[in-house]
């Protein structure tokens, strides 16, 4: 059974570009939630999907937007780079909105330059 | 609004010693809470969680953790440390309340170095 999976791995843009993350939650999940990591702290919220709609928001500006598709699967998005998105992106993924537990992937690290 | 503090951003034992890593949450009440390890360029791992059974919660490898509501504490210990316990620690909540989502907030973090 594989567990949840994200691409790329690592991904390197310029300031202003735009970058799509992708994300495929583990068999049987519905719900797909983002994090962002900066290096040295914790795991922030930045959204959650569930039904293909956004259901919950971090304190995160609309540069950054997602989506989910029918078979479950999300995409990240962020607009406009800048040099402080520099971050481990991790997907999650859960049953039922969260209720049950949440299963992290590897992440994708994306540097901005 | 909800808060997880983890005291020390480093802790250092040696082989066969015990590990405590600290964690205190606020909460208008007592939320959800759980313990995830992170190892070198991977993804978060749950090791145990608290929802409202027994206080003393057991989880992989070892390591437990004693939800005190008067002291909103919910540390993790793990009686003997091996090396491959070296990695990084992350204590979060999750609200409890009608409208939980399951979205996690995560204290700083704690690195673990395990010496021979």
């Amino acid at each position: 059974d594989a567990g949840v999976t994200q691409s790329p791995t690592h991904l390197i843009k310029t300031r202003g570009q735009q970058v799509t993350l992708r994300c495929s939650p583990k068999s049987g999940h519905d719900t797909v939630s983002w994090y962002q990591q900066a290096l040295g702290q914790g795991p922030q919220f930045i959204f959650q999907y569930y039904e293909e709609e956004e259901r919950q928001r971090g304190n995160f500006p609309d540069r950054f937007s997602g989506h989910q598709f029918p078979n479950y699967s999300s995409e990240l998005n962020v607009n406009a780079l800048l040099l402080g998105d520099s971050a481990l992106y991790l997907c999650a993924s859960s049953i039922d909105r969260g209720h049950g537990e949440q299963y992290f992937g590897p992440g994708t690290r994306l540097t901005v330059t | 609004a909800q808060s997880v503090t983890q005291l020390g951003s480093h802790v250092s034992v040696s082989e066969g010693a015990l590990v405590l890593l600290r964690c205190n949450y606020s909460s208008s009440v007592p939320p959800y809470l759980f313990w995830y390890v992170q190892y070198p360029n991977q993804g978060l791992q749950l090791l145990l969680k608290y929802t409202s059974a027994a206080t003393l919660v057991k989880g992989i490898n070892g390591f437990e953790a004693e939800f005190k509501k008067s002291e909103t504490s919910f540390h993790l210990t793990k009686p003997s440390a091996h090396m491959s316990d070296a990695a990084e620690y992350f204590c979060a909540v999750s609200d409890r309340g009608s409208s939980n989502t399951g979205k996690l907030i995560f204290g700083q973090g704690t690195t673990l170095q395990v010496k021979p």
